[in-house]
């Protein structure tokens, strides 16, 4: 099975800040690599799709890099909806495997 | 209007069969390329992939849970449906099915996710 190392597991950050969360895979996945958003009350948003594709209705402030074992998550410009917390997920091979999780506080 | 919604028996006990079901509005599993998964998440912790289906019947399940696993559709009625045998309690976990339109692009529309506790 692919390992997802994601990190940090949790971060604070202010209001118009920039962050960036890492993913990193055991093995490499190309560049078959999403990320999510979770927010109590809501349904699992995708946010991005094959490493750097903005599913359609994410915000221009994120961003995804990466391409074989490497991947990073980066939100430029935190809005106060951003806080939540982001998984990162490989779709490049069975079984299909998630990270930890990084929940993203308001410092 | 993409929509799934989960659905199950609440509370089950161990050695039971949990039977789930995705009933899904927006989009067709006859459709080419399209696929339906099935995701848990135990309290507190990260999301474990279980199953998806596709839209040609093919499946792929996580090894992990051995040959616990079903997992079938109802293309006529948009559902997709999720089997576990033996339950215990680690499968206390919320279930959640979620669309693939596409193999490359991953899990687009989520449902609310359905709580299960196995319990005796």
């Amino acid at each position: 099975d692919v390992q997802m190392t994601q990190s940090p597991s949790y971060l604070a950050a202010s209001p118009g800040e920039s962050v960036s969360i890492s993913c990193k895979a055991s093995k490499s996945i190309n560049t078959y690599l999403a990320w999510y958003q979770e927010k109590p009350g809501k349904t699992n948003k995708l946010l991005i799709y094959s490493g750097s594709t903005l599913q359609s209705g994410t915000p221009s402030r994120f961003s995804g890099s990466g391409s074989g074992t490497d991947f990073t998550l980066t939100i430029r410009s935190l809005e106060p909806e951003d806080f939540a917390v982001y998984y990162c997920q490989q779709h490049n091979e069975y079984p299909l495997t998630f990270g930890s999780g990084t929940k993203l506080e308001i410092k | 209007q993409v929509t799934l919604k989960e659905s199950g028996p609440g509370i089950l006990q161990p050695s039971q069969t949990l039977s789930l079901t995705c009933t899904f509005s927006g989009f067709s599993l006859s459709t080419y390329g399209m696929g339906v998964g099935w995701i848990r998440q135990p309290s507190g912790k990260g999301l474990e992939w279980l199953a998806n289906i596709w839209w040609d019947d093919d499946k792929y399940y996580n090894p992990s849970l051995k040959n616990r696993l079903t997992i079938s559709k109802d293309t006529s009625n948009n559902q997709a449906f999720l089997k576990i045998t033996n339950v215990d309690t680690a499968d206390t976990a919320t279930y959640y099915c979620a669309r693939i339109p596409l193999r490359r692009v991953s899990f687009d529309y989520w449902g609310q996710g359905v709580m299960v506790t196995v319990s005796s």
